[in-house]
């Protein structure tokens, strides 16, 4: 059964860089078309995407964090990982990992979030 | 970004009835829309996606309807374990958005 369990600091100061890791287990990272992502929850905004990645490190993140943000994959551990710089307050919330199932129409891919991490607390202060 | 949408944020309602959660895209999204449940202190869990598929394990009483901008959830017959909060989400172009979520009352 795939589970996947974040791990890191719980508390970070400002202006310091979040560092979070999401290790995957009962299955491979490597060698499918799943997607990893990282989305995170606070009660100012809610549920917001941060970023998505592949097996090879490609990937994506939302425009409004794209300054701060880098994922990587380390497939001989089988986690991937999150990096946030210049961490502010509204930067605290829950930070849940999870993997993207997929769809393919007409030539594309679509992909949705169907296994998540428990979650990380993360506060700066 | 995509907006969404969610409606009503609270809902009173008791065992037994149904109900039903709306949510509106600010552009279409065609059928990319996911359900999510989330209880208190856990991680969401998804329930539909593609509009109407359910996911697998999740209840029958639970279905999804709607396609470009306007979809529906509707809970049948809600059980003491579906008093928690719900969530639409568009994943039809990134970044993808959540609505504000819907809390379940008894």
């Amino acid at each position: 059964q795939l589970q996947l369990q974040e791990s890191g600091p719980g508390l970070v100061k400002p202006s310091g860089t979040l560092s979070l890791t999401c290790t995957v287990s009962g299955a491979s990272i490597s060698g499918s078309n799943y997607y990893w992502g990282w989305i995170r929850q606070s009660p100012g905004k809610g549920l917001e995407c941060i970023g998505n990645i592949f097996y090879d490190d490609t990937g994506y993140f939302n425009p409004s964090l794209k300054s701060r943000v880098s994922m990587s994959v380390d497939t001989s551990k089988n986690h991937f990982s999150l990096r946030l710089t210049s961490v502010t307050a509204a930067d605290t919330g829950v930070y849940f990992c999870a993997r993207l199932n997929y769809e393919y129409w007409r030539g594309a891919y679509y992909y949705y979030m169907d296994v998540w991490g428990k979650g990380t607390t993360v506060t700066v202060s | 970004d995509i907006q969404m949408t969610q409606s009503p944020s609270a809902v009173s309602t008791s065992v037994g009835d149904s109900v039903t959660i709306t949510c509106r895209a600010s552009q279409t999204i065609y059928s990319y829309m996911a359900w999510f449940q989330q209880e208190p202190g856990k991680a969401p869990k998804l329930l539909i996606y593609k509009a109407s598929t359910l996911e697998s394990g999740v209840p029958s009483r639970f279905s999804g309807s709607g396609s470009e901008t306007e979809f529906t959830l509707t809970i049948s017959g809600l059980q003491p374990d579906d008093f928690v909060t719900y969530y639409c989400q568009q994943y039809f172009t990134y970044p993808y958005t959540f609505g504000q979520g819907t809390r379940l009352e008894i």
